[in-house]
């Protein structure tokens, strides 16, 4: 159980286009999910935090109008990477975490390599 | 300052060989410390779990240690093999915020 799926896997865009990554609990609901940005050799950086009906949560530095987060359900999330640039190229991933946030498991989904030209 | 450090960044290791990585937090308050293992071009996946008043805890051949006193963690790999080559993520939940490592960059030889 508790598996996240993630869409694409990878993608290849031109700089100045939108990138949309959906994020998906296939078996439990997620009443918040988590996105995540990694670089090479990195820590996981915590972008934004979702719940399901209600706004993002950006974390300082991070522009919220450049990464749309949209958490439409309970069971998908989605990042649009709007006008991106070469430098948004990373590995996105998202979590999901179910329930209260005591016990704070998340589970991650299998990321988003973004390569932007 | 990273709340979690790990160490050592990377290691090369024989096929069959034991291995042990080092975490060592700051973060206060403390709920609970995972250990993830990461293959690369995938997302983390949960090895352990420890809260505070546990010491050990093991996974098929992944032995975690916690100490709270003195703020640090172990992941111990016994008798490795090619597929654990791998990133090793300490993460601290302090607070209901994760604290990530960067990871321990393990890579098992034949």
């Amino acid at each position: 159980g508790a598996v996240v799926s993630q869409h694409p896997s990878w993608v290849i865009c031109k700089s100045g286009t939108s990138v949309k990554i959906e994020c998906r609990s296939l078996d439990f609901q997620a009443t918040t999910m988590f996105w995540y940005r990694q670089f090479p050799k990195q820590s996981l950086m915590l972008m934004a935090t979702s719940n399901e009906g209600s706004k993002a949560t950006y974390e300082q530095g991070v522009e919220k109008d450049k990464f749309l987060i949209n958490h439409a359900s309970l069971t998908l999330s989605t990042l649009t990477v709007t006008s991106a640039h070469p430098e948004d190229s990373s590995f996105y991933i998202c979590s999901a975490r179910e329930g209260l946030p005591s016990y704070n498991e998340q589970f991650f989904g299998p990321g988003t390599r973004l390569t932007v030209l | 300052k990273n709340q979690v450090e790990q160490s050592p960044q990377s290691l090369i290791i024989l096929e069959g060989k034991n291995c042990t990585l080092q975490c060592n937090y700051t973060v206060s308050p403390f709920s609970n410390l995972r250990w993830y293992k990461q293959d690369t071009g995938r997302g983390p996946v949960s090895l352990t779990i420890m809260t505070f008043s546990e010491n050990t805890k093991s996974n098929g051949r992944y032995t975690a240690t916690l100490d709270a006193d003195t703020k640090q963690s172990s992941l111990h790999i016994t008798a490795s093999q090619l597929s654990d080559s791998a990133s090793y993520i300490c993460v601290v939940n302090g607070n209901n915020r994760l604290a990530f490592g960067k990871g321990n960059q393990v890579v098992v030889i034949p």
